[in-house]
């Protein structure tokens, strides 16, 4: 069964405004993921963050990572029309397996 | 190459057809994974591939579902006699390494059964 739940499933805002979305998951992890998709098209990498790292930056992007309330967020700073895709966390545990959330779909308006 | 690579991109298939669908791994990555996507909703692990070996298979239906990695040839995966709720987009990933490394996608073959 599908490991992560992301919410909000749908988060509409303005250009400038930064954009927040969680992930909850079930099981220990190795390390928890975040990805984009555009439009149905291949999922492009976005963060890594390792189970014993709680928080990491990457541009205007940061993650948190939470193991004891097995809990992610994804911070998008000064959010750009182009920031508008479906953002996806996956789990990777001792399987190597990635599990992925239910994903949030981030429109941002101009 | 530099990229994962999956043909073809579009696969329509009457139902109970065979689908078979091809997936070039960047070069040098020894992971290889299979998903589903229905709707543009979650992704459903299917397979993975240590090299050519098997690595989880927890995810396939086997009745009608095989995949194979073999040396020196694109990665396959099979569905036979096709069905309605086959119809997805199928993603391909490689990774260098299992752990703690990142996963990249191939853009998908989208199949249609009619």
């Amino acid at each position: 069964s599908q490991q992560g739940e992301e919410d909000p499933q749908a988060l509409s805002i303005q250009e400038g405004e930064n954009a927040t979305m969680n992930c909850s998951y079930k099981t220990s992890i190795n390390n928890l993921q975040w990805y984009r998709q555009n439009s149905g098209r291949g999922l492009v990498h976005l963060i890594l963050i390792r189970s014993n790292e709680r928080e990491k930056h990457s541009g205007r992007l940061r993650v948190t990572l939470d193991t004891s309330k097995k809990s992610s967020s994804l911070l998008i700073t000064a959010s750009r029309a182009a920031d508008t895709a479906s953002y996806f966390c996956a789990t990777v545990s001792g399987t190597y397996k990635y599990i992925f959330g239910t994903g949030t779909r981030l429109k941002v308006l101009a | 190459g530099e990229e994962v690579a999956q043909t073809p991109k579009h696969l329509v298939r009457g139902e109970g057809q065979k689908a078979k669908l091809y997936c070039a791994p960047i070069k040098g990555h020894s992971y290889v994974f299979w998903y589903q996507q229905v709707l543009k909703n979650e992704f459903k692990f299917l397979i993975s591939f240590q090299n050519e070996n098997v690595f989880d298979e927890t995810g396939m239906p086997k009745e009608r579902f095989s995949a194979k990695c073999l040396p020196n040839s694109p990665c396959s995966l099979e569905i036979q006699a096709t069905k309605l709720e086959d119809s997805a987009v199928y993603f391909c990933a490689s990774s260098q390494a299992a752990a703690n490394t990142e996963a990249f996608f191939g853009q998908g073959t989208r199949l249609t059964v009619v």
